[in-house]
């Protein structure tokens, strides 16, 4: 089975200062890992993704994330945030089946005070 | 890209009146759709998904029931909505039944249930 744990629920930084967001995964497949964010009263919009390959996986808007295997980790990072980056940030993993079914976690909020 | 259409985008209904959202998908075949709910202030939880016509999946016991009648059409219904059902419905896709296909969000519907 899978899941994430997204261990802040919210996460206050200022503005032009690094963030990182910490999730963590488990699962008893291949691991296919994302980020999505949701900006007020939207949908969600895929940030990055890892599937394979080099561990440090680069994305839209400047973040980056970073899959570590032995730490079942994909934290996600900024070095330096805008006020245009408040919003909520959900870590997900895929079930690796056929069925492509996308878990997540219960996301984490980013507030960027100016 | 493919593109999710959903709608309605708010509606308040009352308890035990019948539900119906739809979703259409533009930019590909074939997709995988899904019904996710997010609650206030929790995570996205998996509903139902669908990788073909007439097939669905349920990944939760609840008031709801999904119907898949045209390829890229999915359609959320119930016959009596309780206070529960209230939320945020977002419907997505993703081409294809490659594990780590990127999957696309609509922009959401809110329910509120009074």
């Amino acid at each position: 089975a899978q899941s994430v744990t997204q261990l802040d629920s919210q996460v206050p930084v200022f503005e032009e200062a690094p963030v990182e967001l910490r999730c963590n995964y488990s699962s008893s497949v291949s691991v296919y890992l994302f980020w999505y964010v949701q900006y007020p009263n939207q949908g969600l919009q895929l940030l990055l993704k890892y599937l394979s390959g080099s561990t440090l996986v680069k994305g839209i808007n400047g973040f980056e994330a970073e899959f570590n295997k032995s730490q079942t980790s994909f934290h996600l990072r900024k070095p330096s945030v805008h006020i245009s980056d408040t919003a909520e940030y959900f870590c997900a993993v895929s079930d690796g089946t056929g069925a492509n079914t996308l878990f997540f976690g219960t996301g984490t909020r980013l507030t960027v005070i100016p | 890209s493919q593109t999710i259409h959903q709608w309605p985008a708010t509606l308040v209904q009352p308890v035990g009146s019948p539900l119906s959202l739809e979703c259409t998908v533009e930019g590909t075949s074939n997709p995988n759709l899904y019904w996710y709910r997010q609650a206030a202030g929790r995570g996205l939880q998996l509903l139902f998904y669908s990788v073909g016509i007439g097939q669905i999946s349920s990944e939760v016991p609840q008031n709801l029931s999904a119907s898949r009648p045209q390829d890229r059409q999915f359609i959320l219904s119930s016959k009596k909505l309780l206070l529960s059902d209230s939320g945020f419905y977002l419907c997505a896709g993703a081409t294809g039944i490659t594990s780590g296909n990127t999957i696309y969000f609509g922009e959401g519907s809110w329910l509120t249930v009074v």
